[in-house]
């Protein structure tokens, strides 16, 4: 079946520190993949996908290649700011209609 | 830009109660999701709704739960006898299309079953 694995939980960071969230997955298909963002008290937001292997896809200076002879989905940036301070999701879709989540991870970013 | 609207943002309900959760997706969005997340656990989905009718739902979309578009704005979730398991993030999605993947997700209601 399909399934998304995260990296555990909370992160700290002091600005402008290199980021990296691990995602790894397992898909019956050829998913698309993506990370979502969760700021306090608002709801998840597409931060970036990929729809195919070898993909790219980046957005407010996070990146994340889709990776299928590892199955995996990394999120990355290269200097993390305070206002990035989030909970960061990772997920697949095959169909659009339905998404696979990871557990979500806590990222504290400390001036 | 345009939102979609959960209420309540927490609700608290004793065990065998029946509770709504509301949403009011984007307007001129189409499909129309129920996820929710157990603290500590994944997001999970529930179910998704097209056309006034169910399209896709998991094995957690028991018979204890029911989705309605009541009119041509709501969209509502309906547990008909909550048990503490019930307890949890419920997050309601909108998209215009399953195919450009543009879920808008609400900020959740926070449910808890005592």
């Amino acid at each position: 079946g399909n399934s998304v694995t995260q990296m555990e939980g909370p992160v700290t960071l002091s600005e402008e520190a290199f980021l990296t969230i691990n995602c790894t997955y397992t898909a019956t298909g050829y998913p698309s993949l993506f990370w979502y963002v969760q700021y306090p008290g608002e709801g998840l937001q597409l931060l970036l996908k990929a729809t195919k292997a070898d993909d790219k896809g980046s957005n407010k200076g996070f990146e994340a290649t889709y990776r299928k002879e590892t199955t995996s989905f990394h999120l990355e940036k290269g200097s993390v700011q305070v206002s990035d301070s989030a909970v960061y999701f990772c997920a697949l879709s095959e169909s659009g209609n339905q998404f696979y989540f990871g557990t979500g991870t806590s990222l504290t970013v400390i001036p | 830009e345009p939102e979609v609207t959960q209420t309540p943002s927490h609700q608290v309900t004793q065990m065998g109660q029946e509770v709504i959760l509301r949403c009011v997706p984007i307007s001129n969005h189409l499909y129309f999701y129920w996820y929710r997340q157990i603290l500590g656990q994944k997001v999970e989905f529930l179910v998704s709704f097209y056309n006034n009718e169910i399209s896709e739902k998991s094995e957690i979309f028991d018979d204890q739960f029911s989705v309605e578009r009541p009119d041509g704005s709501n969209f509502t979730l309906k547990i008909r006898s909550t048990k503490l398991e019930d307890s949890a993030m419920y997050f309601c999605a909108s998209s215009e299309s399953r195919l450009n993947y543009g879920y808008t997700f609400g900020s959740g209601t926070r449910l808890t079953v005592v």
